[in-house]
């Protein structure tokens, strides 16, 4: 069975910094191209940040471009997303989320399937 | 960046009634468009992949259609377990973009 397991979330002060993880089991990790999704408290979602299989390409929302970074590590079969500078604005559930099919010659599928849990980050001072 | 809208933003039906709710792109996506539902306090679960593909196990009701930059989910019999918000999202290239929502609850 796949599944995606986030964790890292709580509650940490504007302008400080938390590193999520997603623990992926049940697949091979490293065929995937992985995404962050979010989404605010009675809002809808919102894509984050995406990897590629290999890691050697990251794709970010402008918002968060320069003050996130996904990154994954294959031999762990986990992903991460470090966010630093943090603002109210990035309170949200972080979704973790594999792409629909494996990435095929660099391409990514782009859509999402399946989704974690997701894990809970306020930002609050 | 290429916007996506939605319409409705919320609808009431009842049991049995056919829905279908449209979602837009500001430039030509081509098929890259994906349905999502999300039930109440739940993950959200892919519906509809390619503009009109139907992900394995869910139910024949939902369907997708495409016309140019203007994409339809459609449920044919609206049932008590739809009650979600649907999402489209587009992935032609990054920024994968999702739609604002659409509500669907029963009459």
């Amino acid at each position: 069975e796949v599944q995606l397991v986030e964790s890292g979330g709580g509650l940490v002060q504007p302008g400080g910094s938390l590193r999520l993880s997603c623990a992926a089991s049940g697949f091979t990790f490293s065929e995937y191209s992985m995404t962050w999704v979010r989404q605010a408290p009675g809002r809808g979602l919102e894509w984050v940040a995406s990897i590629k299989q290999d890691g050697n390409e990251k794709f970010y929302v402008d918002s968060v471009e320069g003050r996130f970074t996904i990154s994954r590590d294959n031999a762990k079969n986990s992903l991460y997303l470090q966010m630093n500078s943090l603002r109210a604005e990035d309170t949200a559930i972080y979704y973790c989320a594999r792409d629909g099919r494996i990435t095929i010659l660099g391409v990514v599928a782009g859509w999402f399937d399946p989704w974690g849990q997701g894990t809970l980050v306020t930002v609050s001072s | 960046d290429i916007q996506m809208t939605q319409s409705p933003s919320s609808l009431s039906a009842s049991v049995g009634d056919r829905v279908t709710i449209t979602c837009r792109a500001s430039q030509g996506i081509s098929n890259y468009l994906a349905w999502y539902q999300q039930k109440p306090g739940k993950v959200p679960k892919v519906l509809i992949y390619a503009a009109s593909t139907l992900q394995s196990g869910v139910p024949s009701r939902f369907s997708g259609s495409a016309s140019g930059t203007d994409f339809t989910l459609t449920i044919s019999s609206l049932q008590p377990e739809d009650v979600a918000t649907y999402y489209c999202q587009k992935y032609n290239s990054a920024p994968f973009t999702f739609g604002p929502g659409t509500k669907v609850d029963i009459k």
